[in-house]
């Protein structure tokens, strides 16, 4: 099973900053392979990065992705309200496919 | 609209079970794998199982295998989930999940990342 590891598992920060997630994982992942998704309190998770680096749909081009082999970031250019949220990672190279702890990004 | 909408989550005792629905619209329901995602209140995300457009491949992680078993009725636009001897750890919501993308096996896989999500139902397991 390939492990992901987020970090850090919170990241405090204001409106206006840069934010930069971590996710490394147990073994080489294909960038193809990687995602990263968004969740807000009481809702479902909404896909933001997938094959590390390409937006979803909708996704503004304050978020971006980049990475390869074992780790891979999420960069948030410049925080707006709308994107204190919790943060995950996902591999669906392998099977089972694993999910990182995730990393809460919050207001200071 | 495109859209997820679980139901048949609830209260049930250690030992019991339960079955899950999904139902999709809004798309091509047969074009696409489909997956259960849970999470515990308070907790990350545990991808469930899996299961490719046709039911020809299907994956489960190891916490479920043996327990639940996950299929699909493309004449229907539904999703299942067959929750079996449920132990008080299964408690959590669970998610449906649409795959988008191919995995590293090709497209009749159920390797994806989810582009879709539904609002989830909460099974609870207490006695």
């Amino acid at each position: 099973e390939i492990v992901l590891t987020q970090s850090p598992g919170t990241l405090s920060l204001s409106p206006g900053e840069r934010a930069s997630l971590s996710c490394r994982a147990s073994q080489t992942i294909s960038s193809t392979y990687l995602a990263w998704y968004q969740q807000k309190p009481g809702q479902a998770p909404r896909l933001v990065i997938y094959g590390a680096s390409s937006r979803a749909t909708g996704i503004p081009d304050r978020f971006s992705g980049s990475g390869s082999g074992t780790d891979f970031t999420l960069t948030i250019s410049r925080l707006e309200p709308e994107d204190f949220a919790v943060y995950y990672c996902q591999q669906y190279g392998s099977s089972p496919l694993t999910f990182g702890g995730g990393t809460k990004v919050e207001i200071k | 609209e495109v859209q997820l909408v679980e139901s048949g989550g609830g209260l049930v005792q250690p030992g019991g079970s339960l079955r899950l629905s999904c139902a999709a619209s809004g798309f091509t329901f047969d074009d696409y794998a489909m997956h259960w995602v849970r999470q515990a209140p308070g907790k990350g995300l545990e991808w469930v199982s899996g299961i490719s457009w046709n039911s020809g491949s299907i994956g489960s992680a190891d916490s479920v295998k043996g327990r639940f078993t996950i299929s699909r009725d493309n004449s229907k636009n539904s999703l299942y989930l067959q929750i079996n001897s449920l132990r008080p750890e299964d408690t959590a919501f669970y998610y449906c999940a649409k795959g988008s993308g191919t995995g590293p096996y090709g497209s009749g896989t159920y390797y994806s990342r989810f582009d879709l999500w539904g609002r989830g139902t909460l099974v609870t397991v207490s006695s």
